[in-house]
């Protein structure tokens, strides 16, 4: 089955501490986003990456990092420095010449 | 740059009876425009797209959209709602950042279907 995987579905951190939301997809597609997700708004870009070992800040990089090392995976870190993490993040992907983007199942973190 | 309003931050209807989610995007160019659905926890899943070519665009599960240029309009709209379509719906814009394409979202529209 082709998709997109994330995990955890749930993530409980405690406030001072990173955590990093894991991203996979076997579709073969070169890139990859990284969203958030509140209540009553949409999807705010964190992150992109359009190919291996390059990736660029989004609307709100502030407290985040990625790492782009293969072209399956696309892992976001919360960093400490992220001031109200708690939220629904959802990764996606893309075809190169294609318009749609292709969404996991999301993260749903929480800050204790 | 470009954006798009959902004119509905929620829309009741009742199982059997027409859907309408209305849409209004803003582009200095012809843009390309989607709706994606979302349920509960979930991840979103492409309903359909519209990218210069016919402007009736048909999409699963029965939605379809029409693009009106005149209007600047894109509304997603179902004959018959099914309980199932309960789902928050969000209408999207892409545009193009030097080479790189980002979707712009709208703030969603949570459909409610009553038996």
């Amino acid at each position: 089955d082709g998709g997109i995987t994330q995990s955890p579905k749930y993530l409980f951190r405690k406030e001072g501490q990173n955590v990093t939301l894991s991203c996979e997809q076997n579709l073969n597609h070169d890139a990859m986003y990284w969203y958030r997700q509140d209540p009553g708004q949409g999807l705010r870009l964190i992150y992109y990456s359009q190919i291996v070992n390059d990736f660029q800040k989004g609307d709100i990089a502030e407290g985040y990092s990625v790492s782009r090392e293969k072209k399956e995976s696309f892992p976001l870190t919360v960093t400490s420095a992220q001031k109200n993490p708690t939220a629904f993040y959802l990764c996606a992907s893309k075809r190169e010449s294609y318009n749609e983007q292709f969404f996991g199942p999301g993260t749903r973190l929480t800050v204790l | 740059a470009q954006s798009v309003t959902q004119l509905d931050s929620h829309v009741s209807v009742s199982e059997g009876t027409p859907v309408l989610l209305r849409c209004n995007y803003s582009s200095s160019y012809s843009p390309s425009l989607f709706w994606y659905v979302q349920h509960p926890n979930k991840g979103l899943q492409l309903l359909l797209k519209y990218t210069s070519a016919a402007t009736l665009v048909k999409g699963i599960n029965g939605f379809e959209a029409e693009f009106k240029k005149s209007e600047t309009s894109f509304h997603l709209t179902k004959p018959s709602a099914h309980m199932s379509d309960a789902a928050e719906y969000f209408c999207v814009v892409s545009q193009m950042n030097t080479g790189f394409q980002k979707l712009v979202f709208g703030t969603g529209t949570r459909l409610l279907v009553s038996p």
